[in-house]
């Protein structure tokens, strides 16, 4: 079974510009959720989706959002790009049924840069 | 307040030593589950174990076993038989409401650099 995949894995942008990824899930798995990793703040849970609908939203501005497609498949857009963006954007997928605790299986992430 | 807390930055250990990875979680909620992940340099994160809140036995995958002591509210990481390709950052995460549908979100650690040593 493929993996987690996310496009593009590396991503150099200017401040002020957006950016959109992309991630496409484990074959079966409804749920993808995001999440940002920087040197100064770790590990941060961005959003979760799950049948097209966002589930849970962490706490980030409204300049990120992102979507789901009927395929599952996910995107992720930053506008008004700022300096401190600039992090690994990793996205995990998971088959989320109640009562079950799936683990999430991440993808090897989007390194954006922001200049 | 720090829901996941990981107080060993970094480690170094002797190759084919056996090692242990401290974590420790503050929780309000009765189900939960706390998982452990391994970041290689690459980045990606793997999945290592899973450890629900009602699990009576501790959780043991291969060479990776959870030492699960939920009234201290502490889920070590036990790596038996380190090996050179055990290098990498560890990640201890919790989701808190673990087994409501719905809740995906995981909260993680600052993480421990773990170094094996030949």
């Amino acid at each position: 079974k493929a993996g987690v995949t996310q496009t593009p894995r590396y991503l150099i942008k200017t401040r002020g510009q957006q950016v959109t990824l992309s991630c496409s899930p484990i074959s079966g798995h409804r749920s993808v959720s995001w999440y940002q990793q920087t040197p100064g703040q770790g590990l941060q849970f961005l959003f979760e989706y799950f049948s097209e609908t966002q589930r849970n939203k962490g706490n980030f501005p409204g300049r990120f959002s992102g979507r789901q497609f009927s395929n599952s498949r996910s995107e992720m857009n930053v506008s008004t790009l700022e300096l401190g963006d600039s992090a690994l954007y990793l996205c995990a997928s998971s088959l989320s049924q109640a009562g079950v605790p799936y683990e999430q299986y991440f993808g090897p992430g989007t390194r954006l840069t922001v200049t | 307040a720090q829901k996941i807390t990981q107080t060993q930055p970094g480690m170094f250990v002797q190759e084919k030593e056996a090692v242990t990875l401290d974590c420790t979680y503050d929780t309000s909620d009765q189900s939960y589950g706390l998982f452990w992940y391994k970041q290689p340099s690459s980045g990606e994160m793997i999945f290592l174990i899973y450890q629900g809140s009602y699990d009576e036995q501790n959780a043991t995958e291969g060479r990776y076993s959870l030492n699960f002591q939920k009234a201290r509210k502490s889920a070590n990481l036990v790596i038996s038989a380190s090996q050179l390709g055990d290098s990498a950052m560890y990640f201890c995460a919790m989701r808190e409401n673990g087994l409501n549908f719905g809740n995906e979100k995981l909260t993680f650690g600052t993480g421990t650099r773990l170094t094996i040593i030949p």
